[in-house]
């Protein structure tokens, strides 16, 4: 496509319950980014896709987030036993190897 | 890991002056040091970027500065118009981790 979408676009979700978000990377891009932003913060790093692979996790909050990429483009971001603490709106972003990502529109999770 | 710091974290500028954003950062490793603007509800979107084998570059009225050896960067905007008014966002990429990190966002308000 002609740039990364997400979806779902809103998400509204009771706690504890899980949740799934996908990103959808533009074509050819092996670099694939997960971030979290809350309202009027900056951008929390959650997770890093080199083609398939993870090389850095570090910023997953907890055991409770994980996430994974298949051939090399979609990915899915995966909230289990979801926390009030989880609202905010998470981008995904993609580039070639060494260039600045392009951001797709985000998903805003409220978690009740 | 990398630590990037961005300052100020607000700015208010009037129309017609120029606007001036700064980025420490801690990794001499870093080479690639990409600028986003986000403007309200939306998706941060690049605006400009310089790599570390260039001390400038320009486009219209943004322009970018790198000093390796003090490790900061800067983002200059003249002739500022009320459409400026966003959050900018600075971030380093250092190619050996693969991973993408960001200050914590200026936001910059153009008064008439």
């Amino acid at each position: 496509g002609a740039g990364v979408s997400q979806s779902p676009s809103n998400k509204v979700t009771e706690k504890g319950k899980d949740v799934e978000l996908r990103c959808d990377p533009i074509s050819g891009h092996t670099a694939l980014y997960w971030y979290r932003q809350s309202l009027g913060q900056g951008l929390e790093f959650l997770i890093y896709f080199q083609g398939n692979s993870a090389p850095d996790k570090s910023g997953l909050p907890s055991d409770r987030f994980s996430a994974e990429r298949t051939g090399g483009s979609v990915s899915t971001l995966t909230i289990q036993r979801t926390q009030q603490e989880d609202s905010a709106v998470y981008l995904c972003a993609s580039s070639l190897r060494a260039g600045g990502p392009t951001f797709g529109p985000g998903t805003r999770l409220t978690v009740l | 890991g990398e630590n990037v710091e961005q300052h100020p974290s607000t700015l208010s500028v009037q129309e017609g002056d120029s606007a001036v954003i700064k980025c420490t950062y801690s990794d001499s490793a870093s080479n690639y040091f990409p600028w986003y603007k986000q403007e309200l509800g939306k998706r941060p979107q690049l605006i400009i970027d310089i790599r570390s084998n260039v001390g400038e570059k320009k486009d219209q009225r943004i322009a970018v500065t790198l000093n390796k050896t003090a490790k900061h960067f800067s983002l200059h905007i003249t002739e500022t118009q009320p459409e400026d008014s966003a959050v900018y966002f600075c971030a380093t990429y250092t190619g050996t981790a693969s991973k993408l990190t960001f200050g914590t966002g200026t936001r910059l308000q153009v008064t008439l």
